[in-house]
């Protein structure tokens, strides 16, 4: 059973880099074809798209995050990182790492996800 | 960018209900949308993708419908387990999600 484990620090200053990994267990993400995903949720609200990568380094984000998101995946790990940058209070929310269900696509649904991990902007 | 607006954002039921909630885009998305329910604490769960597929091991009385622009999810006769927050999903361009819409018990 394909698991997902997001990992990282839960406090970040304003204006740091949030850096976060997620560990895909239970198969590979080289070798399906799928791309892997992070959505976040800040507290009590609704959720958003911030970017997918595919295990080749193609990455797609959310344009209104786009300035500020690297995502990365490492096949020797089998993880990928989402790195997001200058963040303020309002970056404050879940994180979640999510494979997407079609193979070879960067626009689809999200059939596994992590458990989420909160992560607060606060100095 | 497409928005997803649902309604309502909150619905009150009873157990055996039938329940609907509707879900528009702001533009044209064929058939390429996803609901999912999500619980307190808990990550989303896929239940519906190309607008009226069942994803496996999701109880058939949950089923979705619609094309284009607008679309529904219908809970047949809603059971205890199904209070809960429901999400749509568009991934005709990129991936924009709903605000939600809770489903609380009556």
């Amino acid at each position: 059973q394909l698991q997902l484990q997001e990992s990282g620090p839960g406090l970040v200053k304003p204006s740091e880099t949030l850096s976060l990994t997620c560990t895909v267990s239970g198969g590979s993400i080289s070798s399906s074809g799928h791309y892997w995903g992070w959505i976040r949720q800040p507290p009590g609200k609704g959720l958003e798209w911030i970017g997918s990568v595919h295990y080749t380094g193609s990455t797609y984000h959310n344009p209104s995050l786009k300035t500020r998101v690297t995502i990365s995946a490492d096949t020797s790990k089998n993880q990928f990182s989402l790195k997001l940058s200058s963040v303020t209070a309002a970056d404050t929310a879940v994180f979640y790492c999510a494979r997407l269900k079609n193979q070879y696509s960067y626009s689809a649904p999200f059939d596994y996800w992590g458990q989420g991990t909160l992560v607060t902007v606060s100095s | 960018d497409i928005q997803m607006t649902q309604s309502p954002s909150t619905l009150s039921a009873s157990v055996g209900d039938r329940v609907t909630i509707t879900c528009r885009a702001s533009q044209s998305i064929s058939d390429w949308l996803a609901w999912y329910q999500q619980k307190p604490g808990k990550a989303p769960n896929l239940l519906i993708y190309k607008a009226s597929s069942l994803e496996s091991g999701v109880p058939s009385r949950f089923s979705g419908s619609g094309s284009g622009t607008e679309f529904t999810l219908t809970i047949s006769s809603l059971q205890p387990d199904d209070f809960a927050t429901y999400y749509c999903q568009q991934y005709n361009s990129y991936s924009t999600f709903g605000q939600g819409t809770k489903v609380e018990i009556k």
